[in-house]
């Protein structure tokens, strides 16, 4: 069995400062994580993926992620923040066989002016 | 890509009724999942078919609940006599054949309020 532990329910940054999303992981197998983000009433955005390549993982908008495994981390980086980033972020894990998703419980991102 | 597509977007219903929601996956996606989201909650993983097969049911689906996908196109989630704790955000997903590096694509989902 797999599951995610998202270390912060909110994060609130000014705009033009970094971001991170804190993300561990605990999974039997070699996991596949992803990072998605959820506007209000919209359906979730990928960001980015790891699936075993490269552990620095660059994604859409700017974001990018890091996987250790000596860590069990999974977190979300952007080195500077923009009004359009404040959303809800989920932090994802895969089972072995890339069918069920299994989410974190999600970070709100703030972005103040 | 034209997305995946759920309809409706909303849907508001007395207890006790049934409902039933649509997606219509990305057209060369033969796989497809449905979550659960409940306020402020990640979404949870409920069902999932391989073409018109479903492989796979998680225990939050109740026997009230069922999923079809006739001819491995669009699915259908019905719900019947339904119960507040129904409320929730609906979504579908589908992604290429299996493999770890196939993401799911998203829908905009349903919300459903039950009165």
């Amino acid at each position: 069995a797999q599951s995610v532990t998202q270390l912060d329910s909110h994060v609130s940054v000014s705009e033009g400062t970094p971001v991170l999303l804190r993300c561990n992981y605990s999974s039997s197998y070699s996991p596949s994580l992803f990072w998605y983000v959820q506007h209000p009433n919209k359906g979730l955005q990928l960001l980015l993926k790891y699936t075993s390549a490269a552990t620095l993982v660059k994604g859409i908008n700017g974001f990018e992620a890091e996987f250790k495994k000596s860590e069990t981390s999974f977190h979300l980086t952007k080195p500077s923040a923009h009004m359009s980033d404040a959303a809800e972020y989920f932090c994802v894990v895969s089972d072995n066989a890339g069918n069920m998703l299994t989410f974190g419980g999600g970070t709100r991102l703030m972005v103040k002016p | 890509d034209t997305g995946v597509s759920q309809n409706p977007r909303h849907k508001i219903t007395k207890r006790g009724q049934n409902v039933t929601f649509r997606c219509d996956p990305i057209s060369e996606h033969n796989r497809l999942y449905w979550y659960r989201q409940t306020l402020g909650q990640g979404p949870e993983f409920l069902t999932y078919f391989q073409n018109e097969a479903q492989l796979e049911k998680s225990r939050l689906l109740s026997d009230r609940f069922s999923a079809e996908r006739p001819k491995g196109s669009f699915s259908t989630l019905e719900i019947q006599r339904t119960e507040q704790g129904d409320s929730a955000m609906y979504l579908c997903a589908s992604s290429r054949d299996r493999g770890l590096s196939q993401p799911q694509h998203f829908g905009d989902g349903t919300r459903l309020s039950i009165l």
